[in-house]
């Protein structure tokens, strides 16, 4: 079982829709929860950072649910210039490093 | 401006080559990655470095060698010994321990010919 868990997608919608992704992991011990965005060909900036609360960022909501190992990225009023790929990211404390998702194909169409 | 600077962008290894991978960033951050990337996969773990004259390996170390013997510089050697070498490669930094604050350099392609 791979560490981190995506839907690979894509995603087609269309412009102002409301798009949300998952994803799973399974390493109960891990620490800390990221989305990243990465555009074609080019690498991965973070986009944000996942707490147990719930966080939002403008048009961006992320939840956490330890107990369900569960997280997932809402995207709201979706916009041409989100169409990228999401990679879900799980911090691990041992050896302090990042585990990578294979990522989500968000495509936004007009 | 502070970041981090990956070299060459693009890469061409005959057969039976090594071939060498810069990495650099001015950000002062102990840690430093590799990561390797293939078509429709995650990003996998090379080596990693959480201090100067230090080194660990990930995931998929075989067939790769680093060195870290400045703060500011991780090369990545790509050996004859790495059967399928061509995918695009990124080095990341980090400076804290909870996962916060990685830079990504901007990758280098490398592609077997």
């Amino acid at each position: 079982r791979k560490e981190v868990e995506q839907d690979p997608g894509p995603f087609n919608v269309p412009e102002g829709a409301t798009v949300a992704f998952n994803c799973t992991y399974s390493n109960s011990a891990s620490q800390s929860f990221f989305w990243y965005r990465q555009d074609c060909r080019k690498e991965p900036k973070l986009l944000m950072s996942v707490y147990s609360s719930g966080n939002e960022d403008g048009r961006f909501t992320a939840q956490l649910n330890r107990a369900s190992q569960y997280i997932s990225l809402l995207i709201r009023d979706s916009k041409l210039s989100d169409s990228a790929t999401y990679l879900c990211v799980v911090h691990m404390e041992y050896g302090n490093k990042l585990v990578f998702g294979a990522g989500t194909i968000l495509r936004v169409k007009s | 401006d502070g970041g981090i600077t990956q070299s060459p962008k693009y890469l061409f290894r005959k057969e039976g080559q090594n071939v060498t991978l810069s990495c650099e960033q001015n950000l002062n951050h102990d840690a430093m990655y590799w990561y390797r990337q293939d078509p429709g996969q995650g990003l996998r773990l090379i080596y990693y470095s959480q201090i100067v004259n230090d080194f660990q390996k990930g995931d998929i170390a075989e067939g790769y060698s680093v060195s870290r013997e400045k703060k500011e510089s991780f090369p990545l050697t790509v050996t004859s010994a790495q059967k399928n070498p061509t995918a695009f490669y990124l080095c990341a930094s980090g400076s804290g321990g909870d996962g916060y604050g990685y830079t990504f350099g901007s990758g280098t392609r490398l592609t077997v010919v």
